[in-house]
């Protein structure tokens, strides 16, 4: 157990709609970062944030947007979701250069 | 741009026979490289980091990885698989200056009884 927790685990949604993924880091962890994990694109970097701020940003659509909140847990907002879309999405939280990675959400279009 | 490669999307060995998993980057510095093991249904796990200093580095579960600046290199290396080792082993990159990492696209490591 990495000490990361996402919610939900798995989420099945239709095309065109939005969803929220949510994550709590490791106590004491300021950075949380987001990745995308498909068959055909492999572990994509989508964004990090800093203790509420965004740090640095990796392959993120101009649909997903994400935020980081004064308790440090972050969300993951996609929108006009598309088929393309179903992946496992992973949070990490880190204190240091160290990543801790979380369970993963399993979003599924149809 | 900064590259991870991991050529083998697949490699089957025995049980108790010596392991290698090829990585190499591309970047203009000295790159943060890292080790990830996946399990089934889990996320990724740190095996080991290389920052700087000794180019040998050891890592969990008796793994060991070495930098190699000439080559571009940072293989991962086992010198007896166990059954539970089989999972998916990912290469990753960041830069000094950045909060971005690269992960190669995985080796799929598959351990015979």
């Amino acid at each position: 157990d990495s000490g990361v927790t996402q919610t939900p685990k798995h989420l099945i949604t239709a095309t065109g709609q939005r969803v929220t993924l949510r994550c709590s880091p490791r106590s004491g962890d300021l950075s949380v970062y987001w990745y995308q994990q498909s068959l055909d694109q492999g572990l994509q970097f989508l964004i990090q944030y800093y203790n509420g701020e965004e740090r640095a940003k990796g392959n993120i659509l101009e649909r997903f947007s994400a935020q980081q909140f004064p308790d440090l847990h972050s969300e993951l907002n996609l929108s006009s979701l598309e088929l393309g879309d179903s992946a496992l999405y992973f949070c990490a939280s880190s204190w240091g250069d160290e990543q801790f990675f979380g369970p993963g959400t399993r979003l599924t279009v149809l | 741009a900064q590259s991870v490669t991991q050529p083998d999307i697949h490699i089957t060995v025995s049980e108790g026979a010596s392991l290698e998993l090829r990585c190499n980057y591309s970047y203009g510095a000295t790159p943060y490289l890292f080790w990830y093991v996946q399990s089934p249904g889990q996320g990724l796990q740190l095996l080991l980091k290389y920052f700087s200093g000794d180019t040998l580095v050891q890592g969990i579960k008796g793994f060991e990885a070495e930098f190699k600046r000439s080559q571009s290199s940072f293989n991962l290396r086992k010198p007896s698989v166990h059954w539970s080792d089989a999972a998916e082993y990912f290469c990753a990159v960041r830069s000094s200056g950045t909060y971005k990492y690269i992960f190669g696209t995985g080796t799929r490591l598959k351990v015979l009884a």
